[in-house]
Protein backbone atom coordinates (compact mmCIF):
# COMPACT_ATOMS: atom_id res chain seq x y z
CA UNK A 1 0.00 0.00 0.00
CA UNK A 2 1.26 3.50 -0.67
CA UNK A 3 1.46 5.86 1.52
CA UNK A 4 3.41 9.38 2.69
CA UNK A 5 3.69 9.77 6.44
CA UNK A 6 4.25 13.69 6.83
CA UNK A 7 5.79 15.30 9.90
CA UNK A 8 3.61 16.76 12.74
CA UNK A 9 2.47 20.11 13.23
CA UNK A 10 5.05 23.08 14.06
CA UNK A 11 4.83 26.30 16.41
CA UNK A 12 7.48 28.55 15.02
CA UNK A 13 7.91 32.13 15.57
CA UNK A 14 9.04 34.41 12.70
CA UNK A 15 12.21 34.75 11.34
CA UNK A 16 13.11 30.72 12.83
CA UNK A 17 14.03 28.07 10.54
CA UNK A 18 11.50 25.10 10.00
CA UNK A 19 12.13 21.52 8.04
CA UNK A 20 9.33 19.16 7.48
CA UNK A 21 9.04 15.55 6.14
CA UNK A 22 7.20 13.45 4.28
CA UNK A 23 8.14 9.77 4.78
CA UNK A 24 6.81 7.53 1.72
CA UNK A 25 6.47 3.61 1.23
CA UNK A 26 4.74 0.89 -0.42
CA UNK A 27 6.41 1.62 -4.06
CA UNK A 28 9.88 2.57 -5.11
CA UNK A 29 10.68 6.33 -3.74
CA UNK A 30 12.86 6.94 -6.50
CA UNK A 31 10.76 6.32 -9.16
CA UNK A 32 8.38 8.82 -8.42
CA UNK A 33 8.49 12.62 -8.29
CA UNK A 34 6.96 13.99 -4.85
CA UNK A 35 5.29 17.38 -4.53
CA UNK A 36 4.80 20.24 -2.44
CA UNK A 37 1.34 21.76 -1.80
CA UNK A 38 0.50 24.81 0.61
CA UNK A 39 -3.12 25.50 1.66
CA UNK A 40 -4.00 28.87 3.03
CA UNK A 41 -6.39 28.94 5.70
CA UNK A 42 -9.47 29.15 4.08
CA UNK A 43 -7.86 29.50 1.07
CA UNK A 44 -7.36 26.96 -2.28
CA UNK A 45 -4.65 25.06 -3.19
CA UNK A 46 -1.00 26.05 -4.57
CA UNK A 47 1.53 24.44 -6.14
CA UNK A 48 5.06 24.91 -4.84
CA UNK A 49 7.51 22.40 -6.32
CA UNK A 50 9.04 18.89 -6.53
CA UNK A 51 11.66 16.60 -6.31
CA UNK A 52 12.58 13.42 -8.72
CA UNK A 53 13.96 11.64 -5.32
CA UNK A 54 16.09 9.40 -7.63
CA UNK A 55 18.50 11.64 -9.11
CA UNK A 56 17.28 14.68 -6.81
CA UNK A 57 16.39 17.18 -10.07
CA UNK A 58 13.92 20.22 -8.15
CA UNK A 59 11.44 22.41 -9.95
CA UNK A 60 9.77 25.22 -7.92
CA UNK A 61 7.00 27.15 -8.87
CA UNK A 62 8.04 31.28 -9.91
CA UNK A 63 6.16 32.02 -6.54
CA UNK A 64 8.03 30.35 -4.22
CA UNK A 65 11.47 29.97 -5.65
CA UNK A 66 13.87 31.38 -3.40
CA UNK A 67 11.51 31.03 -0.45
CA UNK A 68 11.59 27.79 0.25
CA UNK A 69 13.82 24.74 -0.33
CA UNK A 70 12.47 20.92 -1.68
CA UNK A 71 15.60 18.15 -0.90
CA UNK A 72 14.99 14.78 -0.60
CA UNK A 73 17.08 11.47 1.50
CA UNK A 74 16.35 8.60 -1.17
CA UNK A 75 18.13 6.50 1.80
CA UNK A 76 15.39 6.95 3.56
CA UNK A 77 12.46 7.32 1.75
CA UNK A 78 11.81 11.21 2.99
CA UNK A 79 11.27 14.22 1.44
CA UNK A 80 11.77 17.95 2.82
CA UNK A 81 10.34 21.42 2.86
CA UNK A 82 12.56 23.93 4.62
CA UNK A 83 12.10 27.88 5.58
CA UNK A 84 15.76 29.54 6.51
CA UNK A 85 13.51 32.16 7.99
CA UNK A 86 9.97 31.80 8.64
CA UNK A 87 7.23 34.68 8.23
CA UNK A 88 3.64 35.11 9.74
CA UNK A 89 2.35 34.41 5.68
CA UNK A 90 3.87 31.45 5.60
CA UNK A 91 1.41 30.01 8.35
CA UNK A 92 -0.38 27.16 6.43
CA UNK A 93 -1.12 23.34 5.62
CA UNK A 94 1.55 21.60 3.42
CA UNK A 95 0.58 18.57 2.05
CA UNK A 96 3.20 16.46 -0.09
CA UNK A 97 1.78 14.40 -2.30
CA UNK A 98 2.99 11.87 -5.03
CA UNK A 99 2.92 12.43 -9.12
CA UNK A 100 1.54 9.46 -10.68
CA UNK A 101 2.53 6.88 -13.41
CA UNK A 102 2.53 9.53 -16.54
CA UNK A 103 3.74 12.27 -14.01
CA UNK A 104 0.49 14.13 -14.78
CA UNK A 105 -1.37 14.24 -11.67
CA UNK A 106 -1.01 13.62 -7.78
CA UNK A 107 -1.72 10.41 -6.72
CA UNK A 108 -1.14 9.80 -3.35
CA UNK A 109 -0.96 12.33 -0.77
CA UNK A 110 0.02 13.07 2.53
CA UNK A 111 -1.97 13.65 5.78
CA UNK A 112 -0.89 17.27 5.53
CA UNK A 113 1.94 19.14 8.29
CA UNK A 114 0.21 22.08 9.54
CA UNK A 115 3.04 25.04 10.29
CA UNK A 116 2.20 28.18 12.22
CA UNK A 117 4.12 31.40 12.57
CA UNK A 118 3.34 33.90 14.90
CA UNK A 119 5.04 35.92 17.80
CA UNK B 1 2.31 31.39 -13.83
CA UNK B 2 -1.42 32.25 -12.64
CA UNK B 3 -3.70 30.12 -10.91
CA UNK B 4 -6.41 28.54 -13.31
CA UNK B 5 -9.99 30.39 -13.14
CA UNK B 6 -12.71 28.29 -11.68
CA UNK B 7 -16.21 29.11 -10.53
CA UNK B 8 -16.35 30.11 -6.60
CA UNK B 9 -19.31 27.95 -6.44
CA UNK B 10 -21.50 25.54 -7.60
CA UNK B 11 -24.90 24.10 -6.63
CA UNK B 12 -27.13 21.59 -7.49
CA UNK B 13 -30.18 18.79 -5.81
CA UNK B 14 -29.69 14.93 -5.38
CA UNK B 15 -29.84 13.20 -8.47
CA UNK B 16 -29.06 16.76 -10.82
CA UNK B 17 -25.64 16.92 -12.60
CA UNK B 18 -23.06 20.06 -11.77
CA UNK B 19 -20.51 21.18 -14.18
CA UNK B 20 -17.27 23.03 -13.30
CA UNK B 21 -15.11 24.86 -15.26
CA UNK B 22 -11.36 25.15 -15.53
CA UNK B 23 -10.12 28.17 -17.79
CA UNK B 24 -6.54 28.24 -18.86
CA UNK B 25 -3.97 29.40 -21.25
CA UNK B 26 -2.33 27.87 -24.33
CA UNK B 27 0.58 27.38 -21.80
CA UNK B 28 -1.01 25.20 -19.47
CA UNK B 29 -4.50 23.99 -20.12
CA UNK B 30 -4.84 24.51 -24.13
CA UNK B 31 -1.27 23.28 -24.43
CA UNK B 32 -1.53 19.60 -22.72
CA UNK B 33 -3.62 16.90 -22.05
CA UNK B 34 -2.82 16.67 -18.89
CA UNK B 35 -5.46 18.22 -16.55
CA UNK B 36 -6.24 16.88 -13.04
CA UNK B 37 -8.98 17.07 -10.75
CA UNK B 38 -8.91 16.93 -6.87
CA UNK B 39 -11.94 16.40 -4.02
CA UNK B 40 -11.38 17.96 -0.99
CA UNK B 41 -13.44 17.36 2.44
CA UNK B 42 -13.31 20.10 5.04
CA UNK B 43 -10.00 18.95 7.50
CA UNK B 44 -9.54 16.38 4.62
CA UNK B 45 -6.29 15.77 1.99
CA UNK B 46 -7.44 16.38 -1.52
CA UNK B 47 -8.31 13.29 -3.40
CA UNK B 48 -7.99 12.37 -7.19
CA UNK B 49 -10.68 12.07 -9.14
CA UNK B 50 -9.91 12.62 -12.75
CA UNK B 51 -6.13 12.64 -14.40
CA UNK B 52 -5.46 13.37 -17.91
CA UNK B 53 -8.85 14.83 -18.70
CA UNK B 54 -10.98 12.07 -18.32
CA UNK B 55 -9.41 9.23 -16.94
CA UNK B 56 -10.86 7.79 -13.51
CA UNK B 57 -8.41 6.04 -10.87
CA UNK B 58 -9.33 3.13 -9.80
CA UNK B 59 -12.78 3.36 -7.05
CA UNK B 60 -13.84 6.49 -8.41
CA UNK B 61 -17.33 6.64 -9.75
CA UNK B 62 -18.34 6.88 -12.49
CA UNK B 63 -20.71 9.75 -12.34
CA UNK B 64 -17.39 11.58 -12.43
CA UNK B 65 -15.93 12.45 -15.50
CA UNK B 66 -13.98 15.23 -17.59
CA UNK B 67 -13.27 16.91 -20.94
CA UNK B 68 -11.90 19.69 -21.88
CA UNK B 69 -12.38 22.12 -25.55
CA UNK B 70 -9.46 24.77 -26.03
CA UNK B 71 -8.12 26.50 -22.86
CA UNK B 72 -11.19 25.35 -20.68
CA UNK B 73 -11.60 22.39 -19.06
CA UNK B 74 -14.91 20.87 -17.22
CA UNK B 75 -15.55 18.31 -14.48
CA UNK B 76 -19.10 17.00 -14.61
CA UNK B 77 -20.69 15.47 -11.35
CA UNK B 78 -23.87 13.40 -13.02
CA UNK B 79 -26.60 12.08 -10.46
CA UNK B 80 -25.08 14.48 -7.54
CA UNK B 81 -24.75 12.58 -3.94
CA UNK B 82 -25.07 14.05 -0.60
CA UNK B 83 -21.36 12.86 0.10
CA UNK B 84 -20.12 15.19 -3.24
CA UNK B 85 -20.32 17.82 -1.69
CA UNK B 86 -16.81 19.39 -1.68
CA UNK B 87 -14.18 21.32 -2.84
CA UNK B 88 -13.34 20.64 -6.40
CA UNK B 89 -9.46 21.85 -7.22
CA UNK B 90 -8.24 21.68 -11.01
CA UNK B 91 -4.85 21.06 -11.77
CA UNK B 92 -2.52 21.16 -15.29
CA UNK B 93 0.43 21.19 -16.42
CA UNK B 94 2.33 24.02 -17.19
CA UNK B 95 5.77 22.42 -18.77
CA UNK B 96 9.33 21.54 -17.10
CA UNK B 97 7.84 18.76 -14.60
CA UNK B 98 5.54 22.35 -13.42
CA UNK B 99 1.96 22.62 -12.45
CA UNK B 100 -0.55 25.08 -11.63
CA UNK B 101 -4.03 24.71 -9.28
CA UNK B 102 -6.90 26.43 -10.37
CA UNK B 103 -8.61 28.36 -7.89
CA UNK B 104 -11.06 26.25 -6.13
CA UNK B 105 -15.11 25.49 -6.71
CA UNK B 106 -17.21 24.94 -3.87
CA UNK B 107 -19.93 22.43 -4.69
CA UNK B 108 -22.86 22.41 -2.58
CA UNK B 109 -25.96 19.96 -2.72
CA UNK B 110 -29.09 21.36 -1.65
Amino acid sequence: EVQLVQSGAEVKKPGESLKISCKGSGYSFTSYWIGWVRQMPGKGLEWMGIIYPGDSDTRYSPSFQGQVTISADKSISTAYLQWSSLKASDTAMYYCARLGTSSSSFDYWGQGTLVTVSS
Amino acid sequence: QSALTQPRSVSGSPGQSVTISCTGTSSDVGGYNYVSWYQQHPGKAPKLMIYDVSKRPSGVPDRFSGSKSGNTASLTISGLQAEDEADYYCCSYAGSYTHVFGTGTKVTVL
